[in-house]
């Protein structure tokens, strides 16, 4: 069965300094992975996937995400926070027959200014 | 391009009334769609999805059914709504091939009172 876990309810940075928002997998086979935003109220906003290639994903809003197969980790990533990405963020896997998406939990991540 | 339309935007709706929350899709043909609820603004869980006409496989056995009586059109119902039916809905869709991702709909939020 697939499986995303977000192990981070809340992640709190300052604005300007790095952020990271883990999620680890478990999948059988490939993995196809994917990060989502959601602003309070609203429906979910895709930011990057992974499906092959490179290992560094780069997405909206200077997103990046960096895939590890050992680590068996998708961590989102950006250099540089902005109090206007705070938000909900939500890991997903793609199950293999490609008509379901998994969720992680969501870890909401709030930039103090 | 493609667009996704939910409606309406908020539901308070009193125990024991019928529900139907209605989903549409423009500029793309035989998408696969989603239902998703949303409880404490948290994690998401998957209740319906469809990849055709007719098609409706359920994931959690509750007090909803979802139809799709029209290629683009997805709609979710309820007889009687419960207390514990209260949360936030989304929908989304996919294309039938590829390893793509959802969009989501913007939700509704239902209060069941």
């Amino acid at each position: 069965a697939q499986s995303v876990a977000q192990p981070e309810d809340q992640v709190n940075v300052a604005e300007g300094n790095p952020l990271t928002v883990k999620c680890t997998y478990s999948v059988s086979g490939n993995p196809y992975l994917f990060w989502y935003v959601q602003y309070p109220n609203r429906g979910l906003q895709f930011l990057l996937k992974y499906i092959t290639g490179d290992n560094l994903v780069k997405g909206s809003y200077g997103f990046e995400a960096e895939f590890n197969k050992s680590q068996t980790s998708f961590h989102l990533k950006k250099p540089s926070a902005l109090v206007s990405d705070s938000a909900l963020y939500f890991c997903a896997v793609r199950d293999n027959n490609f008509n379901k998406f998994y969720f992680g939990s969501g870890t909401k991540l709030n930039v103090k200014p | 391009s493609q667009t996704i339309h939910q409606w309406p935007a908020t539901l308070v709706q009193p125990v024991g009334s019928p529900l139907s929350l209605e989903c549409t899709v423009e500029g793309t043909s035989n998408p696969n769609l989603y239902w998703y609820r949303q409880a404490a603004g948290r994690g998401l869980q998957l209740l319906f999805y469809s990849v055709g006409i007719g098609q409706i496989s359920s994931e959690v056995p509750q007090n909803l059914s979802a139809s799709r009586p029209q290629d683009r059109q997805f709609i979710l119902s309820s007889k009687k709504l419960l207390l514990s039916d209260s949360g936030f809905y989304l929908c989304a869709w996919s294309p039938g091939q590829g390893l793509y991702g959802y969009t989501f709909g913007s939700g509704t939020r239902l209060t069941v009172v």
